[in-house]
């Protein structure tokens, strides 16, 4: 079965920093792996996916994340934080093979990024 | 150019009731779905359906049904709620690919927050 780990329920930062969270999946075949941001009171945001080719996958608001395949990584990345990207974060996986389109959810990072 | 839409924003029940949510698309998208948020658990797929016409179980079926109204349309309905039910509900929608398949980037309405009693 497909699961992804969020190992962390809370990053705080301060602005200006660089800001990683994390993600690791499970897996049986190659993943199509995706990041999520949820402002509050509000529906999830596509940020950025992996499906196939260069590892360094960048995306909206300058965030960027690596597919690290021996260490079944996703990190997610920001060179600078900004106050405004605080947010809910959702590491999410899908597998290639098979009919199921079912996207699993990590359960969640909390980024607080303090000015 | 609205995304997804979702009704209502808020909704209280007692337990033993039943309602609907509804959700729409005006994407043009094919594949739509629903999950319930809860704390620390992330997103759990409830149901989904690829195409209209078309409905499948997700992870947590259990005291829901769902219905494809149309290509636009997709509701979720409870149809006798419990407090296990109480979460925010989001629907989402896919667009397809050459071949049939979703292209996995979901977009996701504003939710629906449900409290039973």
């Amino acid at each position: 079965a497909q699961s992804v780990a969020q190992p962390e329920d809370q990053v705080n930062v301060a602005e200006g920093n660089p800001l990683t969270v994390k993600c690791t999946y499970s897996v049986s075949g190659n993943p199509y792996l995706f990041w999520y941001v949820q402002y509050p009171n509000r529906g999830l945001q596509f940020l950025l996916k992996y499906i196939t080719g260069d590892n360094l996958v960048k995306g909206s608001y300058g965030f960027e994340a690596e597919f690290n395949k021996s260490q079944t990584s996703f990190h997610l990345k920001k060179p600078s934080a900004l106050v405004s990207d605080s947010a809910l974060y959702f590491c999410a996986v899908r597998f290639s093979s098979g009919s199921a389109r079912q996207l699993t959810f990590g359960s969640g990072t909390q980024l607080t990024v303090l000015p | 150019n609205a995304g997804v839409t979702q009704t209502p924003k808020f909704q209280v029940l007692k337990t033993g009731q039943s309602m609907t949510l509804q959700c729409a698309q005006d994407m043009n998208h094919n594949s739509m779905y629903w999950y319930r948020q809860d704390p620390g658990m992330g997103l759990r797929l409830i149901y989904y359906s690829a195409s209209e016409g078309t409905t499948d179980k997700g992870e947590v079926p259990n005291g829901y049904n769902v219905s494809r109204l149309n290509k636009r349309e997709f509701s979720l309905r409870l149809e006798s709620a419990a407090p296990s039910q109480t979460s925010v509900y989001f629907c989402a929608s896919s667009e397809v690919r050459a071949g049939g398949l979703p292209t996995d980037t979901q977009y996701f309405g504003p939710g629906t927050r449900l409290t039973v009693l």
